[in-house]
């Protein structure tokens, strides 16, 4: 039972461009989303979050938006830029729970010249 | 530098045999975590530890074993029983300073032969 889902595998935007990642949850109990960015073989690195008590949060470059009564998240990154290519990983926690995180599958982003 | 190692980068065993991967903290982080990745999936959850001298199970913790003895480790045995032990294995801790992120090493690779 896939809880946070990202169903585009792949983004392909160009540079200085908007770049939108979108995911959605279902366990209506989630309420702290997390955005990492991960390159090929490395781990993953912390981007931005959001409570569930805001639906915007901004930082540089990246926003997150987050819509509660659709249970979707989305990540805009603008502009975009050659080194923002790697793949994008949701995750989502909930009070109580351990402080564990639930990933999404990811979407590949590539900025192109 | 404080930070999360993990060793060794690549790991080669034969089917059958135990291996014990090494995670490493010196953020003077409570919680520590134990991902594992595979190919277009996400992240998912096999144990995580919350203080010294206990752990909890995760997602998929059949196959795996882990240790918590000192604040700074938390070394993962994956085990012979684990059906599909080739995977790309990343350690986690988290800052009680802030809500849910967490810190991610650079991950290490096995593969079983």
């Amino acid at each position: 039972d896939q809880q946070v889902k990202q169903n585009s595998p792949s983004l392909s935007v160009q540079e200085g461009r908007i770049s939108i990642l979108n995911c959605d949850y279902t366990n209506s109990m989630f309420d702290y989303f997390l955005w990492y960015k991960k390159y090929p073989a490395e781990g993953p690195t912390f981007l931005i979050s959001i409570s569930s008590i805001k639906d915007k949060n901004e930082d540089g470059r990246f926003t997150v938006f987050l819509n509660k009564s659709a249970k979707h998240l989305s990540l805009h990154i603008v502009p975009s830029q050659p080194g923002d290519s790697a793949v994008y990983f949701c995750a989502a926690s909930r009070t109580g729970g351990g402080n564990k995180l639930t990933f999404g599958t990811g979407t590949q982003l590539k900025v192109e010249l | 530098d404080g930070g999360i190692t993990q060793s060794p980068k690549y790991l080669f065993r034969k089917e059958g045999q135990n291996v014990t991967l090494s995670c490493e903290q010196n953020l003077n982080h409570d919680a520590m975590y134990w991902y594992r990745q595979d190919p277009g999936q996400g992240l998912r959850l096999i144990y995580y530890s919350q203080i010294v001298n206990d752990f909890q199970k995760g997602d998929i913790a059949e196959g795996y074993s882990v240790s918590r003895e000192k604040k700074e480790s938390f070394p993962l045995t994956v085990t012979s029983a684990q059906k599909n032990p080739t995977a790309f294995y990343l350690c986690a801790s988290r800052s009680p300073r802030l809500y849910n992120e967490q810190f991610f090493g650079p991950g290490t690779r096995l593969t079983v032969l």
